[in-house]
């Protein structure tokens, strides 16, 4: 089925460690976005995408990577986990168009730094 | 940079009664689209409803409507005849130009039965 698919779905790794979370869409959107989920915060834009090689910060890029090589995939890496990304992550993609195009949510990463 | 709040941080609700959301939200912009996303345990994000700012009619999908007060920057979610599996975590989204979502911090629904 088409869709869009987050690996891993948890994760638990120490500080210091590089962790890449993987996001996969099946759709050719041309848009991507990477959010993690705090309480009291909602969710906050990390990256996003518009399209293959483009990509930009969002609200709290700092700490992490992202490339897009190819339009379906969307990984974001921690180079150098550190406590306060313990967080859940989510990647979201949507048409390119107008602003009416819903963003379609993975299922998210709970990730675990200790 | 636009803000979103949802003031109530959790609400409750008897199975089959009617329980309203509150949102609000800052912008300059005079173009842009409001989403309200329900997220269960299972941590899907499921878009419930989402609103034009341009059109003044209010959206509805089936028991879920929103009060769209453009002038006030009030955005509300309106929920009929609850039911258990509206039981979730909502969150009101804005979205602009830049196709980025902002959201709030989130509401949590208890429904009782």
């Amino acid at each position: 089925d088409a869709g869009i698919t987050q690996s891993p779905r948890y994760k638990i790794t120490e500080t210091g460690r590089q962790v890449t979370l993987m996001c996969h869409q099946t759709w050719s959107h041309s848009y991507m976005f990477w959010y993690r989920q705090d309480l009291g915060h909602g969710l906050r834009l990390i990256y996003y995408s518009a399209a293959a090689d483009i990509t930009d910060k969002g609200e709290v890029p700092d700490g992490y990577v992202v490339s897009r090589s190819k339009t379906e995939n969307f990984p974001l890496t921690l180079e150098s986990a550190t406590r306060s990304q313990t967080s859940v992550y989510f990647c979201a993609s949507s048409e390119i168009g107008g602003q009416d195009q819903p963003q379609h949510f993975g299922d998210g990463t709970r990730l675990s730094i200790l | 940079a636009q803000t979103v709040t949802q003031s109530q941080p959790e609400m409750s609700v008897q199975e089959a009664e009617t329980v309203t959301l509150s949102c609000t939200y800052d912008t300059s912009e005079s173009d842009y689209y409001l989403f309200w996303y329900k997220q269960p345990p299972s941590r899907q994000m499921i878009l419930v409803i989402r609103q034009e700012a341009y059109k003044q009619q209010n959206a509805t999908e089936n028991r879920f409507s929103v009060n769209f007060q453009k002038a006030a920057k009030s955005f509300s979610l309106k929920i009929s005849d609850s039911q258990l599996g509206d039981a979730a975590m909502y969150f009101c989204a804005y979205r602009s130009n830049g196709n980025k979502l902002v959201f709030g911090a989130g509401t949590i629904l208890r429904v009782k039965s």
